[in-house]
């Protein structure tokens, strides 16, 4: 499968600060994806992102499709309690039905 | 309630000691996948399906089968577990039409002694 490389790989932050973490890739990607981990869930679907320099918001989290088509940005703003768990970024390359590939999470941890 | 069930949601087992995964989904998907969740290593796919009866390997299939005789289940089956296959499994669901909406079950931690 494609690699995708997340950074970083954990955080550890205290609560109400910002938080930024991204996903690199060497394969042009036609979308970026970004899912969330809660502990002992499944992941759940965050943000989705289309095009290229694409800016999104859900809320305290805002994330970007990279021009080169290469990367993806999330950032969490003034972070709080329930926003520990594993982030991850996912690519969807080309019309492929098995076409969606994921990074391999960043570990969040907020001190409150 | 649009969901992926999976059961057990927790096994304890012995190396050689055969036993299944089931995963259900009641979206009408077609696409399934099974991956397994190792400390930094992220998700890995295991095996997919496009469609009922038929399936492909994933990245790291050995060990494991599937089948996919009904739409909505997708069954992993571990013949001969071995430790290194301890491990939280998630299977996944999403329509072939909105590729990126894929939906995970709650997942499964299996431990192999």
């Amino acid at each position: 499968g494609q690699q995708l490389n997340q950074s970083p790989q954990s955080m550890f932050i205290q609560e109400g600060e910002d938080v930024s973490m991204n996903c690199t890739s060497s394969s042009i990607f036609n979308t970026w994806l970004w899912y969330k981990q809660d502990p002992g869930e499944g992941p759940v679907l965050l943000i989705a992102l289309y095009k290229a320099g694409e800016l999104t918001s859900n809320g305290r989290l805002t994330a970007q499709f990279g021009i080169t088509r290469k990367d993806s940005f999330l950032n969490i703003s003034a972070s709080i309690p329930s926003d520990v768990g594993i982030y991850f970024c996912a690519g969807q390359l080309g019309t492929g039905a098995n076409n969606l590939f994921f990074g391999t999470g960043t570990r969040l941890t907020v001190i409150p | 309630e649009a969901q992926v069930t999976q059961n057990p949601r927790y096994l304890i087992t012995v190396t050689g000691k055969k036993l299944t995964v089931t995963c259900s989904q009641n979206m009408n998907h077609e696409y399934m996948s099974w991956y397994r969740q190792d400390p930094g290593l992220g998700l890995r796919q295991i095996y997919y399906s496009m469609n009922v009866e038929v399936t492909d390997k994933g990245d790291v299939p050995e060990g494991y089968k599937v089948s996919r005789k009904e739409k909505r289940n997708f069954p992993l089956i571990l013949e001969s577990p071995s430790p290194n296959q301890t491990s939280l499994y998630f299977c996944a669901s999403r329509s072939l039409a909105f590729a990126y909406e894929q939906y995970f079950g709650p997942g499964t931690r299996l431990t192999v002694t």
